[in-house]
C-alpha cells in the first residue's frame, strides 16, 4: 500500500517553462488537496478535488490549474511558471465523510529560476 | 473556521510527556479539533482529533477543556524521532461533497533533547 505517491520530487524550472506535479493515491478516496509550502511557513491549499470530474479553487489557486480524470490521480498544472512558485508541494487525500484525517504525500520540491 | 494560537517553539527532554498547548478560544459547536505534526522535509501526518472528550491513541492524548476554549496535545514519552513542527487545527464536521480544506498556520517547533 503505498498511499500518496507525488512525482517529480525535485524539478528545477526557468521562467515561463510550464510543467505538471503527478499525485497518486491508492486508497480509493474521494477527496484530494493540493497544499504549497514556503520556507518557515504553514501550508497553504491551492485547489482541492471532492470527486472525480470536480474541482475547486482554494486559498492561493493563481497561476496554478488542476485536473481530477481519474479518482485516483490528481494533477496540478503550471502554465507559465514564475520565482514566486518556487515552494515545496504537497498532496493529500481523505475519504468522504470521515473527519479531517488527511493523507500527506513526501513533496515536490520546485525551484524556478 | 476559528483560529487557532500556539507557542512558536518548546524544547523537552527525551524520555518525559510533551505537553502541547493550542488556544482555539472562539471555537464553534460544531469544530473539532486537530493535531498534526510535520518533521523536517516530510508532508504532515495526522496525530488526532477530539470534538468535546478527551482522546487516546497509540501516538498521543488530547485533553480539551470543558469550555473547549483551549487544548493540550500530550506526547507521553518524547523520543527524538518526535522532533517536528505541530499543528493544532480547528475544522467544522465534514459537509457532504465539501471536502475537509484545512488551514495549517504555524504551528509549534519541538525539539526533543537527550
Amino acid at each position: 500500500n503505498a498511499g500518496v505517491t507525488q512525482t517529480p520530487k525535485f524539478r528545477v524550472l526557468k521562467t515561463g517553462q510550464s510543467m505538471t506535479l503527478l499525485c497518486a493515491q491508492d486508497m480509493n478516496h474521494e477527496y484530494m488537496y493540493w497544499y504549497r509550502q514556503d520556507p518557515g511557513m504553514g501550508l497553504r491549499l491551492i485547489h482541492y478535488s471532492v470527486g472525480e470530474g470536480t474541482t475547486a479553487k482554494g486559498e492561493v489557486p493563481d497561476g496554478y490549474n488542476v485536473s481530477r480524470l481519474k479518482k485516483q490521480n490528481f494533477l496540478l498544472g503550471l502554465e507559465s511558471a514564475a520565482p514566486s512558485q518556487t515552494s515545496v508541494y504537497f498532496c493529500a487525500s481523505d475519504r468522504q465523510g470521515r473527519t479531517g484525517e488527511l493523507f500527506f504525500g513526501e513533496g515536490s520540491r520546485l525551484t524556478v529560476l | 473556521d476559528a483560529k487557532t494560537t500556539q507557542p512558536p517553539s518548546m524544547d523537552c527532554a527525551e524520555g518525559r510527556a510533551a505537553n502541547l498547548p493550542c488556544n482555539h478560544s472562539t471555537i464553534s459547536g460544531n469544530e473539532y479539533v486537530y493535531w498534526y505534526r510535520q518533521i523536517h522535509s516530510q508532508g504532515p501526518q495526522y496525530i488526532i482529533h477530539g470534538l468535546k472528550n478527551n482522546e487516546t491513541n497509540e501516538m498521543a492524548s488530547l485533553i480539551i477543556t470543558e469550555d473547549r476554549k483551549s487544548s493540550t496535545l500530550i506526547l507521553p514519552h518524547a523520543t527524538l524521532r518526535d522532533t517536528a513542527v505541530y499543528y493544532c487545527i480547528v475544522h467544522p464536521a465534514p459537509i457532504k461533497a465539501a471536502g475537509n480544506k484545512l488551514t495549517f498556520g504555524g504551528g509549534t517547533r519541538v525539539l526533543v533533547k537527550p
